[in-house]
């Protein structure tokens, strides 16, 4: 299975209201990634975990939380976010983080909407 | 900073001719590595190719790596109209490990005419 999963593929939600993104890999691999994308723009790392700790956080707004609860799942939790927030978050996973010498595996996204 | 520049920023060409897609970074690098992205979805691995390689092969895509001009190139041979996608390349580097990332070029835009 070379899956990475995620879910919902699509969230519109206000402001005020909290919400999660979760992904799910089942190969075994040890660093997950959160990224986000623009239209028309490259993806933008957010946060990275290996061997479900956090490794890298890009100066990302506390309003996003990530949370590895084990080494198959990641979540974003969002709160309070902001219309500009609005965009492809994508979920990848790789083998592991060292040197970066593999490949990532990405989901095919949540398209969110805050408004 | 490393991220990659490809080059061109849009291509446009006939099913079964050949598409070349150029990448340039800046600084030291532990691979390069090139992602396809269609239209709203997840990026989907292509080819990664370390800085001790100088060429690989994939089916139709050739990828070559001259680090002394800091450089990539991805050729797609006998191009189809499912070829059509924004194409990434992506620098990874790190000393020790520590804090390795994946840093994204800006893409190309292949637009591939039936």
């Amino acid at each position: 299975d070379t899956e990475v999963t995620q879910t919902p593929k699509h969230l519109v939600m206000g402001m005020t209201n909290k919400k999660s993104l979760k992904c799910e890999q089942h190969m075994g691999h040890r660093a997950m990634y959160w990224y986000k994308q623009k239209a028309k723009k490259p993806p933008e790392l957010m946060f990275v975990y290996s061997y479900e700790k956090l490794s890298i956080n890009e100066s990302v707004p506390s309003r996003f939380s990530p949370e590895c609860p084990n080494s198959s799942l990641l979540n974003l939790h969002l709160h309070a976010l902001q219309p500009e927030d609005s965009a492809l978050y994508l979920c990848a996973s790789s083998q592991a983080l060292i040197a970066l010498l593999y490949e990532q595996y990405f989901g095919p996204g949540t398209r969110l909407t805050v408004t | 900073s490393q991220q990659g520049e490809e080059d061109p920023q849009a291509l446009s060409i006939q099913e079964g001719e050949n598409a070349t897609m150029n990448c340039s970074y800046k600084t030291s690098i532990n691979n390069l590595q090139w992602y396809r992205q269609n239209s709203g979805r997840g990026l989907v691995h292509l080819i990664l190719i370390r800085s001790n390689e100088r060429e690989k092969h994939s089916g139709r895509l050739r990828v070559t790596l001259d680090t002394s001009k800091k450089s990539s190139s991805l050729l797609i041979t006998a191009s189809r109209a499912a070829d059509t996608a924004s194409y990434f390349c992506a620098t990874a580097f790190s000393q020790t490990g520590a804090n390795s990332k994946l840093t994204f070029g800006k893409g190309i835009t292949l637009s591939v005419r039936p």
